[in-house]
């Protein structure tokens, strides 16, 4: 079958580093996506990873291991407005997505 | 700009009503997916169109979910006998695909169905 798997919740302090973790398995791999949800919202578009390696883009990076299933997004220099669910969708082989159930984080000041 | 939109925004029921929802895409996307969502999970694949065709539904739908998008371009969602279990953020997205392209998918602000 197909599964996506990150933590339910995590916690961290404004001004520091976060790492949310995702792992997955799907039939066949194009890539993978992270969405950003504030409550009551519609995700938006973080980052897409299609190959191994880490993609930086500002305060947010995102990091792909195909051959393990994984991939993690950084973010850095939190901010109280990084509060929010963060999305893990991989793409399957008919180009659908599968999305995981979200990582809520919470800054604390 | 004109991203994806919904109407209506939020709509409060009664179990057993019928309610209909709409969603304009990106202009020029040719795909259009519907998702559920609950609280405290992520979205929840219903069905999806290429252009006016629809592809592929969820197994998990049941007969009283309908979709249509005559045109290629808006699409409507149907819930008839609506259930309290229906109760949910109602997620419409928008892509382009052409070939082998990632298919990042655009998101409408959502639909807040309550079943009384």
């Amino acid at each position: 079958g197909q599964n996506i798997d990150q933590p339910t919740e995590m916690t961290a302090t404004e001004g520091a580093i976060v790492q949310i973790n995702c792992t997955y398995q799907t039939s066949g791999f194009n890539g993978l996506f992270w969405y950003q949800q504030h409550a009551g919202e519609a995700p938006t578009f973080l980052s897409y990873n299609v190959l191994d390696g880490l993609e930086e883009k500002g305060r947010f990076s995102s990091f792909l291991s195909r051959s393990k299933g994984y991939s993690y997004l950084l973010l850095k220099e939190l901010q109280m407005k990084d509060s929010a669910s963060y999305l893990c969708a991989a793409i399957d082989s008919n180009y659908q997505l599968i999305w995981g159930a979200g990582t809520k984080l919470i800054i604390k000041p | 700009d004109t991203g994806v939109s919904q109407d209506p925004r939020h709509k409060i029921t009664k179990r057993g009503q019928n309610v209909t929802f709409r969603c304009d895409p990106i202009s020029e996307h040719n795909r259009l997916y519907w998702y559920r969502q609950t609280l405290g999970q992520g979205p929840e694949f219903l069905t999806y169109f290429q252009n006016e065709a629809q592809l592929e539904k969820s197994r998990l739908l049941s007969d009283r979910f309908s979709a249509e998008r005559p045109k290629g371009s808006f699409s409507t969602l149907e819930i008839q006998r609506t259930e309290q279990g229906d109760s949910a953020m109602y997620l419409c997205a928008s892509s382009f695909i052409s070939g082998r392209e990632h298919n990042e998918q655009f998101f409408g602000p959502g639909t807040r169905l309550t079943v009384l």
